[in-house]
């Protein structure tokens, strides 16, 4: 059974930093690229970052560019999310997503982890 | 990164059929074949129910199609069920090599 489950996930002050994991299970990890996706409470679904099977490539939403960095442990099974300069507005729950092979989808996602962001 | 346009409510009567639009640009909808809808209940992770504009996962019922005309892209549920009441989300790939999701559609069933 393909799962991923998030950790890392708590109360930070803002402009603190917090470390997202995602450990992985069921799947050949090394190839399938993987996403990160928020969702504020109460709000919608957004878009946070995603990376290729090997690492070398990564891409992000505005939102999060220069603060966040999306990263691969292929050996773990793990992706993970540095986020840094942490704002009020990235509180949210935070989902691991796995690309679809050769698509532009994600197909099977995590529980989430949530974060706040508050003083 | 806008986020595509989605109504914020559809509802229908058991057995109708709904409709729900996301509208995009000729930067994401419009611009690729990439379009997925996802279904989620309160508290729930999303579920993906449709991919590539009008294709179901192997386990998702063939009442739910998808289709896509320009910049707008649709998600149609046929024999409405009171288990469709969720909230559904379109997502699309963009030329920016990002993603996009929809505002978020809440379903009533009547």
């Amino acid at each position: 059974e393909v799962q991923l489950v998030e950790s890392g996930g708590g109360f930070v002050q803002p402009g603190g930093s917090l470390r997202l994991s995602c450990a992985t299970s069921g799947f050949t990890f090394s190839t399938y690229w993987m996403h990160w996706v928020r969702q504020a409470p109460g709000k919608g679904l957004v878009w946070v970052s995603r990376i290729n099977t090997d690492g070398s490539s990564t891409n992000y939403a505005d939102s999060v560019k220069g603060r966040f960095t999306i990263s691969r442990d292929n050996a773990k099974n793990t992706l993970f999310l540095q986020m840094n300069s942490l704002r009020a507005e990235d509180t949210a729950l935070y989902y691991c997503a796995r690309g679809a092979r050769d698509h532009y989808f994600t197909d099977v996602w995590g529980k989430g982890t949530t974060v706040t962001a508050s003083s | 990164q806008s986020a595509l346009t989605q109504p914020a409510s559809v509802s229908g009567s058991p057995g109708q059929s709904i409709s729900i639009s996301c509208t995009g640009t000729s930067s994401d909808i419009g611009a690729i074949n990439s379009v997925s809808w996802f279904q989620q209940y309160p508290g729930k992770a999303p579920k993906l129910m449709i991919y590539d504009v009008n294709n179901r996962p192997s386990g998702v019922s063939n009442r739910f199609s998808g289709s896509k005309s320009g910049n707008t892209a649709s998600l149609t549920i046929s024999g409405l069920q009171a288990e469709d009441e969720a909230d559904y989300y379109c997502n699309s790939y963009t030329t920016s090599r990002t993603y996009v999701f929809g505002t978020g559609t809440k379903v009533t069933v009547l």
